[in-house]
């Protein structure tokens, strides 16, 4: 079993859509939880990070966090075209020198 | 612009040789980090770099070598001794040890032929 696990997709929705991304995880020390954003060939970009449990907010995106279930999501409100990308999760903790461990990515595609 | 730059983008390599890919930041950044990713996996850590002349081995290190000879820069070198070297390669760097904002290069796509 990996410690993190994402579907890989392609999940493919309609421009406008509410989008949920998913990662679970093994590991109950993790304390940090990142999303990062992926276009093709390209290098991946910090969308957010969350400490712990709980929801962050930065424009159409939302980060939660469930410790308890060990889940985290990413959700796209009004979801655009220039949204289509891979999106990976992250995470670390202390223990570990806060090295990332990573998801495999979900690779997402917002029609027009 | 600070930032992280990677070269070069595409890079073949025949069996037998040694390359090495360039990473350099402007961020002033003390961490640095060399990833590979293959398609269907997350990243994989080669090597990582707290500190210039030092450096630590990653959860796949081998056949790779690094050094940290100036805080902007973290070369990465592929030997013969690495069996599948085809992948994409990403080069990182955060601000501190918690690394909860790494920024990322562009990229080298290394192929083997």
């Amino acid at each position: 079993q990996k410690e993190v696990e994402q579907d890989p997709g392609p999940l493919s929705v309609p421009e406008g859509a509410i989008v949920s991304l998913n990662c679970t995880y093994s590991n109950s020390a993790f304390q940090y939880f990142m999303w990062y954003r992926q276009y093709s060939r390209k290098g991946p970009e910090l969308l957010m990070y969350t400490y712990s449990s709980g929801n962050k907010e930065d424009g159409r995106f939302t980060a939660q966090v469930d410790k308890s279930s060990k889940y985290i999501s990413l959700f796209i409100r009004d979801s655009q075209p220039s949204d289509s990308a891979t999106y990976l999760c992250a995470m670390s903790d202390i223990g570990s020198n806060y090295q990332l461990i990573w998801g495999a990515g979900t690779k997402l595609i917002i029609k027009p | 612009d600070g930032g992280i730059t990677q070269s070069p983008k595409y890079l073949f390599r025949k069996e037998g040789q040694n390359v090495t890919l360039s990473c350099e930041q402007n961020l002033n950044h003390d961490a640095m980090y060399w990833y590979r990713q293959d398609p269907g996996q997350g990243l994989r850590l080669i090597y990582y770099s707290q500190i210039v002349n030092d450096f630590q081995k990653g959860d796949i290190a081998e056949g790779y070598s690094v050094s940290r000879e100036k805080k902007e820069s973290f070369p990465l070198t592929v030997t013969s001794a690495q069996k599948n070297p085809t992948a994409f390669y990403l080069c990182a760097s955060s601000a501190d040890l918690s690394n909860t904002e790494a920024f990322f290069g562009q990229g080298t796509r290394l192929t083997v032929v």
